[in-house]
Order: C-alpha cells, then structure tokens, then sequence
C-alpha cells in the first residue's frame, strides 16, 4: 500500500485565497483524521470521521473551516479565506478500527 | 480531557549510548493506548511503538522499549545503541476514544 497520500505537499497563497488540502487514506481504513502542526501549539487534532461521517469537529478552529469525506478514498480541508495565522504543517492520519494512527507526509501551507 | 506532558524539551546524546525520553499523562480512563511516534526532518510522522494500557508487559521494538507505570501515568521511551537516525523529534501519545492527544515534544539529537 502506498500510505496516506496528501497533496499538495506545499501550498503558498495569498490572504484573503481559498485553500483546498487533499487525502487519501490507506485503503480499508475506516478512520480519518485531520491535524494541524504548529510552532505555538503543537499537533492539534481539527476534526475526525469515521466511515465518512464526521465524528467529532470540536478543534476545527472556526467557520472559515470545513472538511468533507465523500467517500472512503478521499478527504478534504477547506479554508475560506484563509489568514496568515493559518499557516502551519496540516497532516492528515487514517486507522483501522481505531487502531493506530498512520500519518502523511503533510501538506506545509504558508499565507502571505 | 487528558493531557500529555513530555518534560524535556531537548535531549543529546552521543551515537550508541543510551537515552531515555519521559512521558507522563492525565486521565481518568482505564482503557486506552499509548504511542510514541518519530518525527525526523522530513517531518513525516513515523510511529516507533504502542502499549495497550491492560497489557503489563513493556511494548519492545527492537532497539525501542517502553516503561510503562500505569499507577504513575508513566510512559517513558528508552532508545538503546542510539544511532545517528534517531535524530528526530518524539512525540508521546494517548489515544481513549479514538482521538490522539500529543505532547509538545522532545528534540532528540545523536552526535556523531
């Protein structure tokens, strides 16, 4: 298996731009989870669905954020507009039963 | 909620000595799963181990091993025979219902 796919891997934009983080989980895993690194706050979870459904979106930050699962081999992160306080490392993590969790590479995102 | 602690912001040792990195939690679970995952400068988050918290035997892969104090809210990571791959930060892990909840670190370096 290939792993959890994410693209892009870098995303630089302008303030104000919409930004659209793609995934793709490990085939079979029933699991999805959104996460965001940063310097100040470290490794927060922003939302997590389970069979496509999201389960608990208690972290995203506020509405200017949104994640959709439409099916089992594909997830997104929107951010509408996007602010330069957004710029962070956004992984993105599938398991199995909720089994451990296994990461992508990350997508770096700047705003400028 | 639980909380993650990792008390040493930054560890270095040299190549094939001994080094071991702290962890301690808060929760108020029985049931639940540790981790201690690596993240090298690639920044792909790669998981080095995993204990069940009902398991009482210490998790070992390899050159890696745990010691896990239940009682204590202890869950140590010991790296034996540190080679200069080890190079990363390490990140400490609780997973209860499904979510992952991530200490703020330890920056582990090996000198040649």
């Amino acid at each position: 298996d290939a792993g959890v796919i994410q693209s892009p891997r870098h995303e630089v934009t302008e303030m104000g731009q919409e930004v659209t983080l793609r995934c793709k989980p490990i085939s079979g895993h029933d699991y999805l989870f959104w996460y965001r690194q940063t310097m100040m706050r470290g490794l927060e979870l922003l939302i997590y669905f389970n069979n496509n459904v999201p389960i608990d979106d208690s972290g995203m930050p506020e509405d200017r954020f949104s994640a959709k699962m439409p099916n089992a081999s594909f997830s997104t992160l929107k951010i509408q507009p996007s602010e330069p306080r957004d710029s962070a490392v956004y992984f993105c993590a599938s398991s199995f039963f909720g089994n451990e969790q296994f990461f992508g590479p990350g997508t770096r995102l700047t705003v400028l | 909620a639980q909380t993650v602690t990792q008390s040493q912001p930054e560890m270095s040792v040299q190549e094939a000595e001994t080094v071991t990195l702290s962890c301690t939690y808060d929760t108020s679970e029985n049931n639940y799963y540790l981790f201690w995952y690596k993240q090298p400068p690639s920044r792909q988050m790669i998981l080095v181990i995993r204990q069940e918290a009902y398991k009482q035997q210490n998790a070992t892969e390899n050159r890696f091993s745990v010691n896990f104090q239940k009682a204590a809210k202890s869950f140590s990571l010991k790296i034996s025979d540190s080679q200069l791959g080890d190079t990363a930060m390490y990140f400490c892990a609780f997973q209860g219902a499904q979510k992952l909840v991530f200490g703020q670190g330890t920056r582990l370096t090996i000198n040649p």
